[in-house]
Order: C-alpha cells, then structure tokens, then sequence
C-alpha cells in the first residue's frame, strides 16, 4: 500500500482557515486520495476524496498537486466541531483503507 | 438515504468468553462490507472485508472470524475472548466501485476482563 506521510498535530483559531498537509511521493496512477476525519470515540467520517482534480463539497476542499504528490485538505472555516484526527488516504481499487496516525488537528476558540 | 447500524455499543465480556457483534446497513444493496479494530491510543486496523452474501476475505490471523449471512448484515465473532480482543470495533461500508469511500458506523467499544 502507498504511503502517506502527515504532521502529527496542527493548531488553528477557530474562524480561521486550516490547510492540512499530506505527501504520498510513492502515488500510483490509479490512487484516490482520501481524506476521513475522526472524532473522539466516533467512527471515522468520509470527508473528500479525488484523483487528479481539486475537488470541494459541503465540508471541504481538497487541492491536489500537479504531480499528484501532495495534497492539501482545506476547511474554509474551522469551528471547534472540526478539532479530530484528520487521515489522508491513498486508496486503490482494492477494498482496503490503510489508515496511518493523521494529524491531530486542535481548533482554539 | 444510507445508515449504518452497529450494536451492541458497549461491551464487557470475561475472559474466554463468546462474542457476536453485528453490523446492518440500510438504503443499498450489495454493499462491500467491512470490519476495522482500533486498540486504545492506535490506527484503525482492517480485520475482515466481504464483497457479496457468504464471502469473506481475512486481514490479519486472529481470534476473529466474520460472516455475511444476509446482503447487508455482517457479524463479528469470537468463540473465546482474549484480553488482547479489547478495542473499538468499527463496521464500515462502500458501494464497491474503485476508489469508492467508506462510510463507519457508531462502533462498538470492547473491554475484555
């Protein structure tokens, strides 16, 4: 499985834009990025996911480099719902979600 | 719309005891299915993975064994529990399609004494 490579921890002010980083050097052509969050004693959410476009929906934007090998999720406007354990994801088209440590993401008020 | 429903949500099982957990899903059909373990302060591990009635693919060796005996209902068994079995056990669903996400469920959170 392809690796993802993310900080360990990020802080950001609540009303304030966060970009949450992620490298995956080793991406294959027919890897989706992933991206889940994880709140405590919840089960993962789905957050975003895309292949070669910037993607955005109701929750997030998801920008990805040209070369595929970095990615960057955007909240637009964190609230202190949004502090979790944010997981990038390369996804093949296996069934398998291969899940790293994430970055915890603290929102300050 | 899809839901996912796992139950029980808390467990305290001794040592050596027997286990079922079960995992339904409504709103779709033919789902891919799946079953992931976080221990306490871990990632999320896949145990099990099922993509139609009766088929079931193992992870990882393990005290575990799951089955699919109806299109949306996955259950997670042990005959014997170990300490080690303690964890948060988390059903998950996708359509199948490549690439496709996955949708959790609420857990099911596993203390072994």
């Amino acid at each position: 499985d392809a690796k993802t490579t993310q900080p360990n921890s990020m802080e950001s002010n609540e009303e304030e834009p966060v970009h949450l980083p992620c490298n995956h050097s080793t991406i294959s052509g027919t890897d989706y990025i992933h991206w889940y969050r994880q709140l405590p004693s919840q089960g993962p959410e789905y957050v975003i996911h895309g292949l070669t476009s910037n993607v955005n929906n109701r929750m997030a934007s998801l920008a990805i480099a040209e070369d595929r090998k970095s990615s960057t999720l955007i909240l637009h406007r964190a609230t202190l719902r949004d502090a979790a354990v944010y997981y990038c994801i390369l996804r093949d088209g296996g069934n398998k979600l291969v899940f790293g440590a994430g970055t915890i993401l603290r929102v300050k008020s | 719309s899809q839901t996912i429903h796992q139950w029980p949500a808390t467990l305290v099982q001794p040592v050596g005891s027997p286990l079922s957990l079960e995992c339904t899903v409504e709103g779709t059909s033919n789902p891919n299915l799946y079953w992931y373990r976080q221990a306490a302060g871990r990632g999320l591990q896949l145990l099990f993975y099922s993509v139609g009635i009766g088929q079931i693919s193992s992870e990882v060796p393990q005290n575990l064994s799951a089955s699919r005996p109806q299109d949306r209902q996955f259950i997670l068994s042990s005959k014997k529990l170990l300490l080690s079995d303690s964890g948060f056990y988390l059903c998950a669903w996708s359509n199948g399609l490549a690439g496709s996400e996955q949708y959790f469920g609420p857990g099911t959170r596993l203390t072994v004494t």
